[in-house]
């Protein structure tokens, strides 16, 4: 297993303009989280997915954010309409429930700038 | 005030120094994750902790829940130990994260 796995790295798009990003969790992982983190801060939580079920939204997730995790294995955000302020790193994360352990496993980010 | 705090907010040491970084927390948890992150944006976890000590190599891990308080120490610092450490709080299925310190190990 390669761990998780994000892209694209790197994002440069025009305000207002869509992007999508794509998180390939470990495989035998149920959950999936992401996170933005903007520079100097720790991360914020976004959304959380059990499976294929989104069970969980933060209020930053405004109307022009949308996640999926169609068939409970890769997930995708996607941002419309983007604004200068959503240039950020969005990080996403997996971890198993089985075995109680909980650990978390963090993909390498994918880089947002929005001109 | 933030939900979980972490102090120092950067932290300069020698190599072969002994570190500690805290962290506290206003929130009931569940468990505790200190988590080690390089330039470039890549995140490690390095210990998940729900009570006691946790030690991995030159890292160990405490966490007191009465005091609602973590410490992540560090011995026979290197300077690849240089990243940013945060320390972030479980509550149900959401992560809080404190906003890191920044190591820097000097050789």
């Amino acid at each position: 297993d390669t761990g998780v796995s994000q892209n694209p790295r790197h994002k440069i798009t025009k305000r207002g303009q869509n992007v999508t990003f794509r998180c390939d969790p470990i495989s035998e992982h149920n959950r999936l989280y992401w996170y933005r983190q903007t520079l100097g801060q720790g991360p914020e939580f976004l959304t959380y997915f059990q499976n294929e079920a989104q069970l969980e939204k933060s209020r930053l997730l405004s109307d022009r954010f949308s996640a999926e995790r169609p068939k409970g294995s890769f997930s995708t955000l996607e941002i419309q309409r983007t604004e200068q302020g959503d240039s950020a790193m969005y990080l996403c994360a997996s971890s198993s429930n089985r075995g109680n352990t909980g650990e978390l496993f963090f993909g390498e980010g994918s880089r947002l700038t929005v001109l | 005030k933030n939900e979980v705090e972490q102090s120092p907010q950067n932290l300069t040491a020698q190599e072969g120094e002994f570190i500690t970084i805290n962290c506290s927390y206003s929130v009931g948890i569940s468990a505790l994750h200190w988590l080690q992150q390089h330039p470039g944006g890549g995140i490690v976890s390095l210990f998940m902790l729900s009570s006691g000590k946790k030690k991995h190599g030159r890292l160990i891990a405490t966490i007191n829940i009465q005091e609602k308080h973590s410490s992540l120490h560090i011995t026979a610092s290197h300077p690849r130990d240089s990243a940013v450490y945060i320390c972030a709080v479980r509550s149900g299925s959401r992560l809080t994260f404190g906003e890191g310190t920044q190591l820097t190990v000097n050789p």
